[in-house]
C-alpha cells in the first residue's frame, strides 16, 4: 500500500533559522505529494503539492518541498522560520481522490 | 480561491441527541466531498468520501448508520452524528475537490473543522 512516513513527531528550530520537517514515502508508482499545516483548532491549509517536474516545488508563505527520488523523501523546507510558522505540519500522499496522510510533525519556532 | 467552510465550528451536545455538520465549497464546485475525523495530536482519520447526487462511501469500521453523509448539491454535503455519545466527541474536518480543470482540480481543500462534545 502506498503511506508517507514523517520520522519526526517534534521539530524545534530557533526564529531565523532555516527548517526542514521530513517526509518519506514508499516506492510505489508515481507519487502525488502534498503538505498540509494544521494550527491549533484550524482545519488543514494547502501549502504545495508535487506531481512531477522540477524537484524543488514553490509553495504558499515562503515554504518549498525538496522532491529526492533516490531517497523516497519530500522534506518541506523554509530559508528563514518564523515564530508563527509554529503549527503541525502533515505530508499526503495521494491524489484529490484519496490522501494518506503522515502521522505529523510539530514544528515549534523559538524566539 | 478554494474557500471551504464547516458549520458550526464547535457544538456541544447531550447523549442520545444527532447533530448536524455542514461544509460548503464557497468559490468553486466540488463532485467530491471528504469527511476526516481527528483525534488529539494524531493525524486525519478519513470516514467516508461523498460524491455529489449517490451514497458515501464509507472507510471500514466507520457506522453508515451513525454517521449519515448527504451530499445534496455541488457546494454542500453534510454530516450527521445521529444519537452521539461521548465517545463521538472529536474535530471534524471536511475536505472538497474542486470539479475545475488544472491545479486547483487535483487537490483537496479542507474546511476550518467542526469541535463536537457530547455530554
Amino acid at each position: 500500500a502506498q503511506s508517507v512516513a514523517q520520522p519526526e513527531d517534534q521539530v524545534n528550530v530557533a526564529e531565523g533559522n532555516p527548517l526542514t520537517v521530513k517526509c518519506t514515502y514508499s516506492v510505489s508508482g508515481n507519487p502525488y505529494l502534498f503538505w498540509y499545516v494544521q494550527y491549533p483548532n484550524r482545519g488543514l491549509q494547502f501549502l504545495l503539492k508535487y506531481i512531477t517536474g522540477d524537484n524543488l516545488v514553490k509553495g504558499s508563505y515562503g515554504f518549498e518541498a525538496e522532491f529526492n527520488k533516490s531517497q523516497t523523501s519530500c522534506h518541506l523546507k523554509k530559508p528563514s522560520a518564523l515564530v508563527s510558522d509554529s503549527a503541525l505540519y502533515f505530508c499526503a500522499r495521494g491524489s484529490a481522490r484519496q490522501l494518506t496522510f503522515g502521522s505529523g510533525t510539530q514544528l515549534t519556532v523559538l524566539p | 480561491g478554494a474557500v471551504v467552510s464547516q458549520h458550526p465550528s464547535r457544538v456541544i451536545c447531550k447523549s442520545g441527541t444527532s447533530v448536524k455538520i455542514e461544509c460548503r465549497s464557497l468559490d468553486f464546485q466540488a463532485t467530491t466531498m471528504f469527511w476526516y475525523r481527528q483525534f488529539p495530536k494524531q493525524s486525519l482519520m478519513l470516514m467516508a468520501t461523498s460524491n455529489e447526487g449517490s451514497k458515501a462511501t464509507y472507510e471500514q469500521g466507520v457506522e453508515k448508520d451513525k454517521f449519515l453523509i448527504n451530499h445534496a448539491s455541488l457546494t454542500l454535503s453534510t454530516l450527521t452524528v445521529t444519537s452521539a455519545h461521548p465517545e463521538d466527541s472529536s474535530f471534524y474536518i471536511c475536505s472538497a475537490r474542486s470539479t475545475s480543470g488544472g491545479a486547483r482540480g487535483d487537490t483537496q481543500y479542507f474546511g476550518p473543522g467542526t469541535r463536537l462534545t457530547v455530554l
